[in-house]
């Protein structure tokens, strides 16, 4: 079945540590996403993909980094965590396709991190 | 002013009624439209898309679109309280080329039996 699937569901980790959350998708997409979501806030790309050796910065300023080398596989790690760095963080895929009459970019989100830093 | 906006409600609504669900956006560029709806916990999920001025009806659901008035709106008809969630405007944003979307803050809705 065609799915998104995010690792590990909930985190709970202490200042200083690596973290890295992973993303797969079997939608066969070619754009991956990353958000940011802190309760009762909007979502916030702070990551995004075109495909394979393409990373871009979203929107929101993030001390997280990405990786794209495989076309399933978008993990985001974090060097080092900090209390700041609590939220939960939403993967997300789409297909590719020229925007033509406007039709681009129907996201589908995986279940999400939730990330706490003590 | 904020590229999407919602009202954050909670829009309360009885059971069998019809909810509207309101989002402006400001940036004219603008082309593609959708509406998610968010459980408490949950990820976001896709209900609609609307490209094209006017409505668009997929069951209990109509979006309207209204490029002109900058304008995108959520009708619920015979809404249930399963309906009960947030529910999320994104349109495609300019600082990318209009190649990801932007998020507005979300409505409340509350379906009460």
């Amino acid at each position: 079945e065609a799915d998104i699937y995010q690792t590990p569901r909930y985190l709970v980790i202490g200042t200083g540590k690596k973290i890295t959350l992973e993303c797969s998708q079997t939608m066969g997409h070619d754009k991956m996403y990353w958000y940011q979501q802190d309760p009762g806030m909007e979502l916030h790309l702070i990551h995004y993909s075109y495909g394979v050796n393409s990373t871009e910065k979203g929107d929101l300023s993030s001390e997280s980094t990405v990786s794209r080398i495989r076309t399933e596989h978008f993990p985001l790690t974090l060097e080092s965590a900090r209390p700041s760095h609590t939220s939960q963080y939403l993967c997300a895929s789409s297909e590719y396709r020229r925007p033509t009459a406007g039709e681009d970019n129907e996201q589908f989100f995986g279940p999400g991190t939730r990330l706490t830093v003590l | 002013q904020k590229e999407v906006e919602q009202n954050s409600g909670p829009l309360s609504v009885p059971e069998g009624a019809i909810a509207s669900l309101n989002c402006t956006y400001s940036d004219r560029g603008s082309q593609s439209f959708f509406w998610y709806r968010q459980y408490s916990g949950k990820s976001p999920e896709l209900i609609m898309f609307i490209y094209s001025n006017g409505d668009k009806e997929d069951g209990r659901f109509t979006a309207q679109l209204n490029k002109a008035s900058q304008y995108v709106s959520l009708l619920i008809r015979d809404s249930q309280p399963s309906d009960s969630a947030t529910y999320l405007c994104a349109v495609t944003g300019r600082n990318s080329g209009y190649s990801t979307l932007t998020f507005g803050k979300g409505t409340m809705l509350l379906v009460s039996p």
